[in-house]
């Protein structure tokens, strides 16, 4: 099966704080994806990645920056968190061009105070 | 562009009854559509896709999906409600124009199933 592992199940940091969150698959998937999700909003698209090194804005990327050095880990970066960042972010995977069905991790809960 | 709208933030049902949660959706090219159900402090689990092979989709646990082109629809249903089912469910669309396989999410859908 494919294993996406996201590195904090819950975190609080406080605002100014510069926060990284860990995102890791294990089945050599070319895309990689950092979702947002609020009650009532649904999921929305922070950023995604197609290859190392290569990201794309989402719908949603202001206040938000990403990594990607290697293939099975992409990085969600808060340079400077605030409390509307307060949400539940959720990582997912997809192999490239053609198959599109996404593979997600558990969630990391943030809390920033 | 693509969007997705589910007509109910909230559906409760008895168990052993019939579960309809609806969904409509907006693509500028063939869709592919999905639900995904979220339990109470879990990720995200695929329940079923249509991908443009056969219209009535089916899917674990007992579910099943109709795309409807012309109505622009698909519509998770379940013949018989059970508890294990309380849980939030997503349509989520995805272009099959976009290589990149963006998914677009609906805003969701909050089951409760009651004794």
């Amino acid at each position: 099966d494919v294993k996406v592992t996201q590195s904090s199940r819950y975190l609080v940091k406080r605002t100014g704080e510069k926060v990284f969150l860990e995102c890791v698959q294990d089945m050599d998937h070319e895309n990689m994806f950092w979702y947002r999700q609020d009650p009532g909003l649904g999921l929305r698209l922070i950023y995604f990645s197609y290859d190392v090194k290569m990201k794309e804005k989402g719908d949603i990327p202001e206040g938000y920056s990403v990594s990607r050095e290697k293939k099975e880990r992409f990085s969600l970066i808060l340079e400077s968190a605030s409390t509307n960042q307060t949400s539940m972010y959720l990582c997912a995977s997809s192999i490239g061009q053609g198959t599109i069905e996404a593979f997600f991790g558990q969630g990391t809960r943030l809390t920033v105070v | 562009a693509q969007s997705v709208t589910q007509l109910d933030s909230h559906v409760s049902v008895s168990e052993g009854t019939p579960v309809l949660l609806r969904c409509n959706y907006s693509s500028s090219y063939s869709p592919s559509l999905f639900w995904y159900v979220q339990h109470p402090n879990k990720g995200l689990q695929l329940l079923l896709k249509y991908t443009s092979a056969a219209t009535l989709v089916k899917g674990i646990n007992g579910f099943e999906a109709e795309f409807k082109k012309s109505e622009t629809s698909f519509h998770l249903t379940k013949p018989s409600a059970h508890m294990s089912d309380a849980a939030e469910y997503f349509c989520v669309v995805s272009d099959l124009g976009d290589s990149w396989g963006k998914l677009q999410f609906g805003a969701g859908t909050q089951v409760v199933v009651t004794p």
